[in-house]
């Protein structure tokens, strides 16, 4: 399967913990983006890289949240000191250098208790 | 700023009849791409049209098809011949060539498909 895939699928933590969402892209993109979908919603934009550069930064990102992509292939999500309103799918998806088409991978699924 | 609006939350067809579904946008900039995207209840997101807003010819893909009126910012999705495996959250979604290089949903429509 050379689609994007995301891991863990979901994830269930208590308030005020850690937690790291990876997301490896298809081999071939150099663009990768981070979006968060709450129940009912359409996908709101987190953030994206091109390469190893983080390019753009949502306001819904706050300090709690950062994302890398080291070696410009997988990105890692971290969300620090978690709280119930984080509770979401996180949708990770990759693109080419045009960035139009936009493949998504399955999401994790956080649920902050 | 950029906008997507989708005005209608649900929508239900028969099998094998068509059925539209709606989409309104927002921008002031002229080179921006339009998509209309597919969410099964597996929750992964699938394309399913793209529209240029430079072209005039609306795009199709087999059963799929799109209204484009770039005066109007509409642009509508069309399913004919609908499936049981159309059923899913519909969104549409727009991406600019320049500036903000991010995809920005419209609230999404929840399809579904009577037998």
């Amino acid at each position: 399967d050379t689609g994007v895939s995301q891991d863990p699928r979901h994830k269930i933590t208590k308030r005020g913990q850690n937690v790291t969402f990876r997301c490896d892209p298809i081999s071939e993109h150099n663009r990768l983006y981070w979006y968060r979908q709450t129940l009912g919603q359409g996908p709101e934009f987190l953030t994206y890289f091109q390469n190893e550069a983080q390019l753009e930064k949502s306001r819904l990102l706050s300090d709690r949240f950062s994302a890398e992509r080291p070696k410009g292939s997988f990105s890692t999500l971290e969300i620090q000191r978690t709280e119930q309103g984080d509770s979401a799918m996180y949708l990770c998806a990759s693109s080419s250098q045009t960035g139009s088409e936009q493949f998504f991978g399955p999401g994790t699924r956080l649920t902050v208790l | 700023a950029q906008t997507v609006t989708q005005s209608q939350p649900e929508m239900s067809v028969q099998e094998a009849e068509t059925v539209t579904l709606s989409c309104t946008y927002d921008t002031s900039e002229s080179d921006y791409y339009l998509f209309w995207y597919k969410q099964p209840p597996s929750r992964q997101m699938i394309l399913v049209i793209r529209q240029e807003a430079y072209k005039q010819q609306n795009a199709t893909e087999n059963r799929f098809s799109v209204n484009f009126q770039k005066a109007a910012k509409s642009f509508s999705l069309k399913i004919s011949d609908s499936q049981l495996g159309d059923a899913a959250m519909y969104f549409c979604a727009s991406f600019l060539i320049q500036g903000a290089q991010k995809l920005v949903f419209g609230q999404g429509t929840r399809l579904t498909i009577n037998p």
